[in-house]
């Protein structure tokens, strides 16, 4: 059965500084999401990445993939507040199926 | 383009009660979803449909069916309502060659 763990859970930060979010899973996968979600809203697609050695930048945030690993990180350059969110990560787990982290709840303080 | 379009966004039910939630997508899609999003748990699969006329079970798919009317609209039954359903429910719709997937606004359920 696939796992998908976060971590940290929580994350409060200061702007301006750097910080990463690591994602493991315990079964081969090739196929690896990112979304966001800002409270009492949907999720939103941040990342999608579909093979090994996979990287995806969008602004202040980075994505990658190493599957070999088992892992990927989301890191985070120089945060700013509207950056603050909960991150979820999400794992093919066969069929199109995805599994969740449990989410990594990101306070960014002026 | 409305994507995913979900109803009712709110819902209170009482314990032995039943309710439909409505999902459509209109980017064609052929795989749609339904996940339960509960407090440090993220989102868990209840049931999916990965073509019309099609459905399979998720991780947590007791207490719920599903029925996937059309390409469009895959809709999720309680029949009758526990307060552990109490919940905020996502129907989501996949683009195939990638996985990726797209959500609606969430339905906010409370079961008494």
């Amino acid at each position: 059965e696939l796992k998908v763990e976060q971590n940290p859970l929580f994350l409060s930060m200061q702007e301006g500084k750097n910080y990463t979010i690591y994602c493991n899973y315990s079964t081969t996968s090739d196929r690896l999401y990112w979304y966001r979600q800002d409270p009492g809203k949907s999720l939103e697609s941040l990342f999608v990445l579909l093979s090994n050695g996979a990287v995806k930048q969008e602004g202040r945030l980075m994505a990658s993939l190493d599957t070999k690993a088992r892992l990927s990180t989301l890191h985070i350059t120089a945060a700013v507040h509207d950056l603050s969110a909960t991150y979820f990560c999400a794992v093919d787990g066969g069929a199109q199926k995805l599994v969740f982290g449990q989410g990594t709840r990101l306070t960014i303080n002026p | 383009n409305a994507g995913v379009t979900q109803t009712p966004k709110f819902q209170v039910l009482k314990t032995g009660q039943s309710m439909t939630l409505q999902c459509a997508q209109d980017m064609n899609h052929n795989s749609m979803y339904w996940y339960r999003q509960d407090p440090g748990m993220g989102l868990r699969l209840i049931y999916y449909s990965a073509s019309e006329g099609t459905t399979d079970k998720g991780e947590v798919p007791n207490g719920y069916n599903v029925s996937r009317l059309n390409k469009r609209e895959f809709s999720l039954r309680l029949e009758s309502a526990a307060p552990s359903q109490t919940s905020v429910y996502f129907c989501a719709s996949s683009r195939g060659n990638t996985g990726e997937l797209f959500f609606g606004e969430g339905s906010r359920l409370t079961v008494l």
